[in-house]
């Protein structure tokens, strides 16, 4: 039983246009909520992370957004920019008190067009 | 400024064989944590570790597997008698200690076994 869902596996999107990526969970323990970014054989790499008494946070291109009620979280990458091409993964702690365990969804692969 | 290292990069064995896999975490990182990568899959939560103490091996399979974060050198994932299932991406990542807070996981590049 998946606990985090990524169902889009692809997404497409022409450079310097906006990206959208999205995240549903399950467990409403969950309190912490991170993407991440993983290029082919190497180890994911942190973007930005949002605790659940926020509703969005910002970095540069990358902003998070949480709805609670509704479970669900989203990446927005703007502009995107080829270098964004890579596969991204929301993750989820929280549930059982063990702040150390990961939930990883199935990961985004994002394709940035030129 | 080194990050999370990890050896091998890539490593095959034989069924039945042990397969050992190092990480040494970021400098000033007292957490380890294991993860396991299936093909087309998310990362799996196997183990968390402080320095020589197990906090949390509820991923961890019942048998073959064991894992060790000693005072001295490198978290080491242990894999005896190994199947072809156990072929994946195992990845390590360290944090910080918890200072209250949350705290993000810095990942390794990550080691890549093959079990022939």
């Amino acid at each position: 039983d998946q606990q985090v869902k990524q169902n889009s596996p692809s997404l497409s999107v022409q450079e310097g246009r906006i990206s959208i990526l999205n995240c549903d969970y399950t467990n409403s323990m969950f309190d912490y909520f991170l993407w991440y970014k993983k290029y082919p054989a190497e180890g994911p790499t942190f973007l930005i992370s949002i605790s659940s008494i926020k509703d969005k946070n910002e970095d540069g291109r990358f902003t998070v957004f949480l709805n609670k009620s509704a479970k669900h979280l989203s990446l927005h990458i703007v502009p995107s920019q080829p270098g964004d091409s890579a596969v991204y993964f929301c993750a989820a702690s929280g549930y059982g008190g063990s702040q150390g365990n990961l939930i990883f969804g199935k990961g985004t692969k994002l394709s940035v067009k030129p | 400024n080194a990050g999370v290292m990890q050896n091998p990069r890539h490593l095959v064995r034989r069924r039945g064989q042990e397969a050992r896999l190092r990480c040494s975490p970021m400098k000033g990182h007292s957490h380890v944590y294991w993860y396991r990568q299936l093909p087309e899959e998310g990362l799996k939560f196997m183990v968390y570790l402080q320095k020589e103490n197990i906090i949390d091996e509820s991923g961890m399979p019942k048998e073959r597997f064991s894992a060790e974060f000693p005072k001295e050198g490198p978290s080491i994932l242990r894999i005896q008698q190994v199947v072809r299932g156990d072929s994946a991406a195992y990845f390590c990542a360290s944090s910080p200690a918890y200072g209250g807070g949350y705290n993000e996981q810095f990942f390794g590049p990550g080691t890549r076994l093959t079990v022939l």
